[in-house]
């Protein structure tokens, strides 16, 4: 399993630009990464997935570097509606015995 | 489209006694999945299914059941539950696999499941 490590927690204010990294050393070269964000009392929302390089959709941006042994999730000018809790997911489109979720980051967006 | 939806909300058992958590879908989706949440561990995946009549185990299976006889539907059993099951449970359905393209998972609202 990949194992994944991300920041427990993270505080940003309005209109800034908030990045958020997870590690994922041992990635296997079939593994996706994905990320979901979660507000109290919900499930979890998908928000992008990638495998290498950038991608961007009207939300977030995620960028992941050569060796993909780590992930970025970009929030172009946060928002107070987008404190949540954001995780990390790691694993193949096949096997599902090979998912790993992160425990996930709080942000916290102040005023 | 009523997306992913679970049945009950809130359930308290007593150890030992059995209860089925209830999860539809109505997006045709192949794919369904069963988590639990715990307080700093994120979510653990416990069964999963690529399609009626075929289920396969995740990472924590042990003290959990399930089938899945039609696309729309795919229950969670608790045979004898045990205060290590308290928890939150998410059912999830995606079009193809649990990752990568098409993966992308819809979750449903959670069911909070409490055994003293």
């Amino acid at each position: 399993l990949a194992k994944t490590t991300q920041p427990i927690s993270m505080d940003s204010y309005e209109g800034q630009e908030v990045n958020i990294t997870c590690s994922h050393n041992n990635i296997a070269t079939n593994d996706y990464i994905t990320w979901y964000q979660q507000f109290p009392s919900q499930g979890p929302r998908f928000i992008i997935q990638g495998y290498k390089t950038k991608v961007t959709n009207e939300v977030a941006s995620l960028f992941i570097p050569a060796d993909r042994k780590s992930s970025t999730l970009s929030l172009p000018r946060v928002s107070l509606s987008d404190t949540a809790v954001y995780y990390c997911l790691v694993g193949p489109s096949g096997s599902a015995r090979q998912l790993t979720f992160g425990s996930g980051t709080q942000l916290t967006v102040l005023p | 489209n009523a997306g992913v939806t679970q049945t009950p909300k809130f359930q308290v058992l007593k150890t030992g006694q059995s209860m089925t958590l209830q999860c539809a879908q109505d997006m045709n989706h192949e794919y369904m999945s069963w988590y639990r949440q715990d307080p700093g561990m994120g979510l653990r995946l416990i069964h999963y299914s690529v399609g009626a009549g075929i289920t396969d185990q995740g990472e924590v299976p042990n003290g959990y059941n399930v089938s899945r006889s039609t696309t729309e539907d795919f229950p969670l059993r608790l045979l004898s539950a045990a205060p290590s099951q308290t928890s939150v449970y998410f059912c999830a359905s995606s079009y193809s696999g649990l990752a990568g393209p098409s993966g992308e998972q819809y979750f449903g609202p959670g069911t909070r499941l409490t055994v003293t």
